[in-house]
């Protein structure tokens, strides 16, 4: 199935310990993204990747890097967890954005659930 | 980028229409609206995209006036299942400047039988 995945689902861990969630999309999309969805459910941005490079952070503490290996892949590293950082976080895709309009919008995973205790 | 105003929540009976309005005073001319719906523990999912006058695809209608500072996203007859948040955003879809979107808060949507 063409889609955005992305591992684990759900995440429980103890404050400052390390944790990983990975992203991939197979729809052959230049860009993704990490969005952040707090317990209001508003939904942040806080990175863009275009083609493995690096083109949106949005102010995301320095414990949170993002590592691009090629195009289909996002993986989301978080160092020395904290309380605040429970939410839900989505990976997304989306068409390069200098080829035009696309009718298609952008394409959300089903989120990670991340609980820091 | 453009900020959007939507009603927090909405109530509606299976096999009603429903219509909810965005606006969107500032919008620019690259601006292009869209909406997405997002269901409990799932990512927000693409409903429709348009620009001006009427986009109509299986899901649901977009009518935009001609001052573009508003959007109405029409869902023809509802169900149970089509219970969810609406999102209405506003962003330069062609040179997608900045290539993000800004999600504001959403129209919780309650079908009810």
């Amino acid at each position: 199935d063409t889609a955005v995945s992305q591992t684990p689902k759900y995440l429980v861990t103890q404050m400052g310990n390390d944790k990983s969630i990975k992203c991939e999309q197979n729809l052959g999309h230049d860009t993704m993204y990490w969005y952040k969805q707090d317990s209001k459910k508003f939904l942040k941005i806080m990175f863009s990747y275009n083609n493995k490079e690096l083109i949106i952070n949005e102010t995301v503490p320095n414990r949170f890097s993002p590592k691009s290996p090629d195009k289909a892949h996002l993986n989301l590293h978080i160092n020395s967890l904290e309380l605040g950082d429970s939410a839900v976080y989505f990976c997304a895709s989306s068409q390069d954005r200098d080829r035009g309009y696309s009718n298609y919008g952008y394409t959300f995973g089903s989120g990670t659930r991340l609980t820091v205790v | 980028l453009a900020k959007t105003t939507q009603p927090i929540s909405m109530d509606s009976y299976e096999g009603q229409e429903v219509n909810i309005t965005c606006s969107h005073n500032n919008i620019a001319t690259n601006d292009y609206i869209t909406w997405y719906q997002q269901f409990p523990s799932q990512g927000p999912r693409f409903i429709i995209q348009g620009y001006k006058t009427k986009v109509t695809n299986e899901v649901a209608s977009l009518f935009i006036p001609a001052d573009r500072k508003s959007s109405t996203l029409s869902l023809p007859r509802v169900s149970l299942s089509d219970t969810a948040v609406y999102y209405c955003l506003v962003g330069d879809m062609i040179y997608n400047q900045g290539g993000k979107l800004i999600f504001g808060q959403g129209t919780e949507l309650s079908v009810k039988p």
